[in-house]
């Protein structure tokens, strides 16, 4: 069983920078494209981005490039840092997985990780 | 806002079907497939229905998806109190390059 976790600080403060990792478990990392979705209280969740074992990134524009996302295939962690926050990146954060030839369609979440953002 | 609209909720009592609808574009819905979420509170979503209608392996096939056009429908038969949940669709979208969400459907079981 696939098992993905999210650890990083629950709180950061206006204009710093959100840094998240997340450990998975299993084999053939490149058979997947690694993700990490946020989801604010009582809203839908949205696409931040997703990492490939090539390390090629494919984010969301609505982002404005503030997102940097790193893949260590040898340790199986895959990382978030996004910069310049404000309130409205208070959300939970999420790891998830999709299978290369069904991408977007994400089959193995994290649990979650809180991160208000706060002075 | 979410790109893909859901009604805010849907009910039924114990043994009856539910039907939620999920509203979207030509650039997500009307020219990919659908995906469908279902989320119990202080958890993680979890994967329901993929390509419009295929169920992965533990969902019960009174679980089903269907899509026509730009819009899409998850249906549950022989609604149960576990059903109780918020469900989220989502499909890939063209032009943002990447999978968008409905704003979720809270499922009441009365």
């Amino acid at each position: 069983q696939v098992l993905m976790q999210e650890s990083g600080p629950g709180l950061v403060k206006p204009s710093e920078t959100l840094s998240l990792t997340c450990s998975f478990s299993g084999d053939s990392v490149g058979a997947y494209a690694w993700s990490w979705i946020r989801q604010p209280q009582g809203k839908g969740p949205e696409w931040i981005a997703f990492i490939f074992s090539s390390g090629t990134v494919s984010s969301n524009p609505s982002l404005k490039s503030r997102a940097t996302l790193s893949l260590d295939t040898s340790t199986r962690q895959l990382s978030l840092r996004l910069r310049s926050v404000t309130a409205a990146d208070t959300a939970m954060y999420f790891c998830a997985r999709s299978e290369m030839a069904r991408i977007g369609v994400f089959d193995v979440w994290g649990q979650g990780a809180m991160v208000t953002v706060s002075p | 806002q979410s790109v893909l609209v859901q009604p805010p909720s849907a009910s039924g009592t114990p043994g009856q079907s539910v039907s939620i609808s999920c509203s979207g574009s030509r650039s997500n819905i009307g020219g990919n497939t659908v995906n469908w979420y279902q989320q119990f509170p202080g958890t993680a979503p979890k994967l329901l229905i993929f390509n419009n209608n295929q169920r992965p392996s533990g969902v019960p096939d009174r679980v089903s998806g269907s899509k026509s056009g730009s819009s899409a429908s998850l249906a549950i038969s022989g609604l149960q109190s576990e059903d109780e949940a918020e469900y989220y669709c989502a499909a890939w979208d063209d032009s943002l390059r990447g999978p968008v969400f409905g704003g979720g459907t809270k499922v009441t079981v009365l």
